[in-house]
């Protein structure tokens, strides 16, 4: 199975700053990387497709990069409304999987 | 508007069974790969079940293979999740997911229903 490693487990920012999530691949899986923000009490939301690949309605302060094993969630200006949970996952080989997730808090 | 509705869900005893209903409209059903995906209590989330658009084809980790079964009816719209031989690891959350693309296993996950909680639990 592919495991998904994300960094950090939590991090703390002050509104209006730029942050990094990562999310590192055991094996590579090419572009077939996505991102998922979930917000409490409420179901996820593909945030980024294909590593890189906006979504509709999605701001555009979220950005994402990466290929192969490594991959980055760039959130440039954050607001109080990005307080969540982000979760990658792989959709390169069954089974599916999903990073353990990183919780973005605010200070 | 793309809507999934889950129902089913509740308290069971370990090693009994529960199914799992999910209600799509807004979208041609037949069209799409549809799954099963869980979030356990204060964790992260787990897919479960995967279902090609004819049902043909289905998909599972190790975690559920051979104790839960995937299905769908297109004419209802309907997408199933069979859980027998439940276990307390099994207490979760359950949403209903599509996949983005027509015709396409591969593609992330669009839309998700609101969840459906599923407790395990003597």
């Amino acid at each position: 199975d592919i495991v998904l490693t994300q960094s950090p487990t939590t991090l703390s920012v002050t509104p209006g700053e730029t942050v990094s999530l990562s999310c590192r691949a055991s094996h590579s899986i090419g572009t077939n990387l996505h991102w998922y923000q979930q917000k409490t009490n409420e179901s996820p939301r593909l945030l980024i497709k294909y590593a890189s690949q906006s979504i509709s309605g999605i701001p555009s302060r979220f950005s994402a990069s990466g290929s192969g094993t490594d991959f980055t969630l760039n959130i440039n200006n954050v607001e109080f409304d990005d307080v969540s949970s982000y979760f990658c996952q792989q959709t390169q080989s069954w089974p599916y999987t999903f990073g353990a997730g990183t919780k973005l808090e605010l200070k | 508007e793309v809507q999934l509705v889950e129902s089913g869900g509740g308290l069971v005893q370990p090693g009994r069974s529960l199914k799992l209903s999910c209600a799509a409209s807004g979208f041609t059903f037949s069209n799409y790969y549809m799954a099963w995906v869980r979030q356990a209590p204060k964790k992260g989330l787990e897919w479960v079940a995967t279902i090609s658009t004819s049902g043909s084809r289905t998909y599972y980790p190790d975690s559920v293979k051979g104790r839960f079964t995937i299905s769908r009816d297109n004419a209802k719209s309907s997408l199933y999740l069979q859980m027998n031989s439940l276990k307390s690891e099994d207490t979760a959350t359950y949403y209903c997911a599509r996949h983005e693309e027509k015709n396409y296993g591969g593609s992330p996950f669009a839309y998700w229903g609101q969840g459906t909680l599923v407790t395990v639990s003597s």
